[in-house]
């Protein structure tokens, strides 16, 4: 089976940088993606990752350490919108399993 | 628009009364999923099917049933709802490659009286 564990709630203040961790354990490693989810709606993709590095995509960044079945989601210029919860999903022998989910709540 | 349209967005029922949620996708995907989503757990696989004709169960699929016998749709059937399968649903389709993200659907709230 898959575990996956993120933390449950983090607080951050607008125009700050906030990171979001996610740690895994799988078999038959095949890709780690993270979503975003406004409370009431359907989780949206952000990023992909399957090689250790990091990933950059405007604002936000995702890095993977599969050695160390570690991966976390960058946000930076944080801004209102981005208050969310953030879900780790990883793909391990073609199964793609959910964390609980990390809630970002974004102060003025 | 390339979607996953989800039927109902809501509904609210009473025990044993059979129902399905209906899932349609327009992006001719392999991969469709459902899934639960309720708090403190996250989401929750229930079914996925590979391709037409091919299904198989996720993580909790006691009381839930599906079929594909189409590729755009996929719908999850409760035979006998129970008041444990009060829970926010989501249906979603990739590609099927394992790079390719999921897609989901709006959601359907079900609650069983």
């Amino acid at each position: 089976g898959q575990n996956i564990d993120q933390p449950t709630e983090m607080t951050a203040t607008e125009g700050a940088i906030v990171q979001i961790n996610c740690t895994y354990q799988t078999s038959g490693f095949n890709g780690l993606f993270w979503y975003q989810q406004h409370a009431g709606e359907a989780p949206t993709f952000l990023s992909y990752n399957v090689l250790d590095g990091l990933e950059e995509k405007g604002r936000f960044s995702s890095f993977l350490s599969r050695s160390k079945g570690y991966s976390y989601l960058l946000l930076k210029e944080l801004q209102m919108k981005d208050s969310a919860s953030y879900l780790c999903a990883v793909n391990g022998n073609n199964r793609l399993a959910f964390g609980k989910g990390n809630q970002v709540v974004v102060i003025p | 628009e390339a979607q996953v349209t989800q039927n109902p967005r809501y509904l609210i029922t009473v025990t044993g009364k059979k129902l399905t949620v209906t899932c349609s996708q327009n992006m001719n995907h392999e991969y469709m999923s459902w899934y639960r989503q309720d708090p403190g757990l996250g989401l929750r696989q229930i079914y996925y099917s590979m391709n037409v004709e091919v299904t198989d169960k996720g993580d909790v699929p006691e009381g839930y049933k599906v079929s594909r016998k189409e590729k755009r749709n996929f719908p999850l059937i409760l035979e006998s709802p129970s008041p444990n399968q009060t829970s926010l649903y989501f249906c979603a389709s990739s590609p099927g490659r394992s790079n390719q993200p999921q897609h989901f659907g709006d959601g359907t709230r079900l609650s069983i009286l």
